[in-house]
């Protein structure tokens, strides 16, 4: 069975500042993608980004990147920058290809100080 | 832009009712999925469906079940209501993105239960 576990129920940063989110996960697939989604407040969940477990070069999308350890099954999401906007629910999630489906963490609850 | 819309924002229903939450999604995706989101739990898959007619389990369907008649809509059920049942229920679809073998989720708004 697969698993993902996010043990920050909540983090707090102030704006401009860096954060860093925890995700570890754990499969016996050996090909499989990772994803940090946010759910901004009273907003729809969005993808923010992915990694293909294949590829050893951390995915960067914007002020968003991921620290990808494939032996320590460690997925970590840095936000730079922090902007008021990032405010959200933050989860990480696994899709390990063969049922297309994803499986998620608990997830963690950022708010960005003014 | 992908669209999906959940039929209610806000439900609330009595125990023993019968409720039905509906889901469509505009982009002729193959894949749609019923999550429930509790606070601690994160998602969890109750249902979902990789085509019209067809449905699988997820990892807690118990006291649920799906429909899908038509590609766009696929709808979640609740026979008789409890309050244990009281949550936000996110519907996403999804298809392969150009071919690369993974999937983006594409969520609607999510509807709040309150079984009272």
């Amino acid at each position: 069975a697969q698993t993902v576990t996010q043990s920050q129920p909540e983090m707090s940063v102030q704006e401009a500042e860096t954060v860093t989110l925890s995700c570890t996960y754990d499969t016996s697939e050996n090909n499989y993608y990772l994803f940090w989604y946010k759910q901004p407040p009273s907003r729809q969940m969005i993808l923010v980004i992915r990694q293909e477990a294949y590829k050893q070069q951390n995915a960067t999308e914007n002020r968003f990147s991921v620290n990808f350890q494939k032996a320590a099954k460690s997925f970590s999401l840095k936000i730079s920058d922090s902007q008021l906007g990032d405010t959200a629910m933050y989860f990480c999630a696994m899709d390990t290809g063969s049922a297309r489906q994803l499986t998620f963490g608990s997830g963690t609850q950022l708010t960005v100080l003014p | 832009d992908v669209k999906v819309t959940q039929s209610s924002r806000y439900l609330v229903k009595r125990t023993g009712e019968k409720v039905f939450l509906e889901c469509v999604q505009d982009m002729d995706h193959e894949n749609m999925f019923w999550y429930r989101q509790d606070p601690g739990l994160g998602l969890r898959l109750i249902y979902f469906s990789y085509d019209v007619k067809m449905k699988e389990k997820g990892d807690i369907p118990e006291g649920y079940s799906v429909s899908r008649e038509k590609k766009e809509r696929f709808s979640l059920i609740l026979e008789s209501a409890s309050t244990n049942q009281t949550s936000m229920y996110l519907c996403a679809s999804s298809s392969p993105s150009r071919g690369q073998g993974w999937y983006e989720q594409y969520f609607g708004p999510g509807t709040r239960l309150t079984v009272t």
